[in-house]
């Protein structure tokens, strides 16, 4: 069974904090993905990564960087928060090849005031 | 790149009735499209999934239509029951890349 685990559900920041959100899976997955959630927008992909220490862009990138150092491991980091990513984040991960089903961690609610 | 639509944003059908969510995509090159359902609190959980080469898959009371000419794929449930309530999103893709709907709110009335 695919355990996608982040680490925090809710956090609560200040403008201009430095903020880290992790995401783990133990299933060896490939791919790993971050995600935001809002109302009426459904799910937008920040970054995306295919294999270690490696990333690339998604559709949302801005004020948003990524770590892929383990291959279980994907951290977004939020560089300077604004009020404008208050937002869900969702991280996922796929195996890769010919299975392109992504596996959902349970979210981050992130408040940033 | 793929711009993905999906209506209706909300979704109201009496239980035992069925209900249709359609999506249109953008990009002639995705060959991947997965529903998700995300219930109330919970996090999105695959349902069913239909690749380019298929014009249609069924999984018991769910079922999934491609036309790849116009571009678009639709969600039918069937004999809807309480626990078919959730967001569904429809996406598009190239292989891993998938970009999402907006999403469906679908309540089921007893």
């Amino acid at each position: 069974d695919v355990k996608v685990t982040q680490s925090s559900r809710y956090l609560v920041k200040r403008t201009g904090e430095k903020v880290f959100l992790e995401c783990v899976q133990d299933m060896d997955h490939e791919n790993m993905f971050w995600y935001r959630q809002d109302p009426g927008l459904g799910l937008r992909l920040i970054y995306f990564s295919y294999d270690v220490k490696m990333k690339e862009k998604g559709d949302i990138p801005e004020g948003y960087s990524v770590s892929r150092e383990k291959k279980e491991r994907f951290s977004l980091i939020l560089e300077s928060a604004s009020t404008n990513q208050t937002s869900m984040y969702l991280c996922a991960s796929s195996y890769g090849r010919s299975s392109y089903e992504q596996y959902f961690g349970p979210g981050t609610r992130l408040t940033v005031t | 790149g793929e711009n993905v639509e999906q209506h209706p944003s909300t979704l109201s059908v009496q239980e035992g009735d069925s209900a249709v969510i359609k999506c249109t995509y953008s990009d002639s090159a995705s060959n991947y499209f997965p529903w998700y359902k995300q219930e109330l609190g919970k996090r999105p959980q695959l349902i069913i999934d239909i690749r380019s080469n298929v014009g249609e898959k069924k999984d018991q009371r769910i079922a999934v239509t491609l036309n790849k000419t116009a571009k678009h794929f639709s969600l039918h449930i069937t004999e809807t029951q309480p626990e078919d309530s959730a967001v569904y999103f429809c996406a598009a893709g190239r292989a891993q890349k998938l970009v999402f709907g907006q999403g469906t709110r679908l309540t089921i009335n007893p």
